[in-house]
């Protein structure tokens, strides 16, 4: 049963026109994170939550946002997708409250941008 | 701040072939270690974890100890298949950091038949 959620899998936006990509999860993890990984690169963290507080990495473009209305999901919405953005964004949970854990992945949105 | 330092790939080898993946890290606090493996298209999936010094994680025939001495959490395998065949990043968590998860840059594995 799949318990990080990824809609939809595949993305294609137009160039300049806002997307939004969004996750779910049933783990229950109080720990949300966004990564942008672009072909054969390692995995680059965006953002993440803890809870409700919002952590954002010095180097991720102030074009990427992120909401979590409540702890199941979490969304990441671009506001200006430029031919740069184009990647396969993943989303990750982890952290039952009190406990640490390892982070789960969803299956990855793979944007396209045109 | 936190890093982790993996081989750099591609790595190929035979079927059968003994493999090991370096990874070395560097950490302030005392972290967890993960190896996760990437197959074409997909997420990220754990394979294996240690949590504390002197751990060894194992899943699938493959496995890594968490040397703490040499800051190390090498990856081995004794007999690969053509089904290994993915990109596999060594990661850490931070126990006394901000719970963010560290990858190294991912190496990728080619196992020839």
């Amino acid at each position: 049963d799949a318990m990080v959620i990824q809609n939809p899998r595949y993305q294609v936006t137009q160039f300049g026109k806002p997307v939004t990509l969004s996750c779910s999860q049933t783990l229950n993890h109080n720990v949300m994170y966004w990564y942008q990984q672009k072909s054969s690169q390692a995995p680059k963290l965006l953002f993440h939550y803890y809870d409700k507080d919002f952590n954002n990495e010095a180097d991720t473009p102030d074009n990427f946002q992120s909401r979590r209305p409540n702890t199941s999901f979490c969304f990441l919405d671009i506001r200006s997708p430029g031919l740069g953005d184009a990647a396969m964004y993943l989303c990750a949970t982890s952290g039952l409250p009190g406990v640490r854990t390892e982070a789960f992945f969803g299956q990855g949105t793979r944007l396209t941008v045109v | 701040g936190d890093s982790v330092t993996q081989m750099e790939g591609p790595v190929t080898l035979s079927e059968e072939a003994f493999l090991t993946i370096n990874c070395t890290y560097t950490a302030t606090g005392y972290p967890s270690l993960f190896w996760y493996v990437q197959y074409p298209g997909e997420g990220l999936q754990l394979l294996l974890k240690a949590t504390k010094a002197d751990d060894k994680g194992s899943n699938k025939g493959f496995e890594a100890t968490y040397r703490k001495e040499t800051t190390s959490f090498h990856l081995e395998k004794g007999s690969v298949q053509v089904s290994d065949s993915a990109v596999y990043f060594c990661a850490l968590s931070d126990q006394g950091g901000d719970d963010k998860i560290i990858f190294g840059k991912g190496t990728r594995l080619h196992i020839l038949p």
